[in-house]
């Protein structure tokens, strides 16, 4: 069974950094690109980043570029988000997920994490 | 505001058909047949329901189909039951940006 289970979430202020984590079990995890969505507080969906399988080509959305890091360890099946300089706007629900094989699947996920919550705020 | 468009919220009755839209432009939805669909019930994860434009993965309902015209995807449930009542999100490729795009979500109510 897939699962992906992220920690690291959490209260944070203003200018602060974070680092979150996605465990990875039930598939060859470095077969797979991932990516880091987030949804802030009864908001929509945000892409806010990705990676290959293997960490060759990382990509950001705008509003986090230069302030985070994806990264992965495929020797440990994991996925991070490095957040630094965090902002009120970044407060959010950030979800680890699986994009799909094929072309056409760095375009979908297929398989999500269940969540970790991040609060920026003094 | 998102780059898709998507209705702020539809509704049906049980059994019922009803069709979200997804307008976007010929240089995401239009142009590529990389649209997504996603289910998203209140404090859960989103779930994938249809993948490039039409097709659903292993598991998901055959009362879920998606489809495209021009600029705009469409996600139709068939049948509806009150387990349909959730937001649902289009997703999209788009040349715009190095990352795919989401609509601003769709809230269903099944009454």
């Amino acid at each position: 069974e897939v699962q992906l289970v992220e920690s690291g979430g959490g209260l944070v202020q203003p200018g602060g950094s974070l680092r979150l984590s996605c465990a990875a079990s039930g598939f060859t995890f470095s077969n797979y690109a991932m990516h880091w969505v987030r949804q802030a507080p009864g908001k929509g969906l945000e892409y806010v980043s990705a990676i290959s399988s293997n960490e060759n080509i990382t990509y950001y959305a705008n509003s986090v570029k230069g302030r985070f890091t994806i990264s992965r360890d495929n020797s440990k099946n994991m996925l991070y988000l490095q957040m630094v300089s965090l902002r009120t706007e970044d407060m959010a629900v950030y979800y680890c997920a699986r994009a799909g094989v094929g072309g056409s699947g760095w375009y979908r996920n297929d398989y999500w994490g269940q969540g970790t919550l991040v609060t920026v705020s003094s | 505001q998102s780059a898709l468009t998507q209705p702020a919220s539809v509704s049906g009755s049980p059994g019922q058909s009803i069709t979200i839209s997804c307008t976007g432009t010929s240089s995401d939805v239009g142009g590529y047949n990389y649209v997504s669909w996603y289910q998203q019930h209140p404090r859960k994860a989103p779930k994938l329901m249809i993948y490039d434009v039409s097709n659903r993965p292993s598991g998901v309902s055959n009362r879920f189909s998606g489809s495209k015209s021009g600029n705009t995807a469409s996600l139709t449930i068939s049948g509806l039951q009150a387990e349909d009542e959730a937001d649902y999100y289009c997703s999209s490729y788009t040349t715009s940006s190095t990352l795919p795009v989401f609509g601003g979500g769709t809230k269903l109510t099944v009454l």
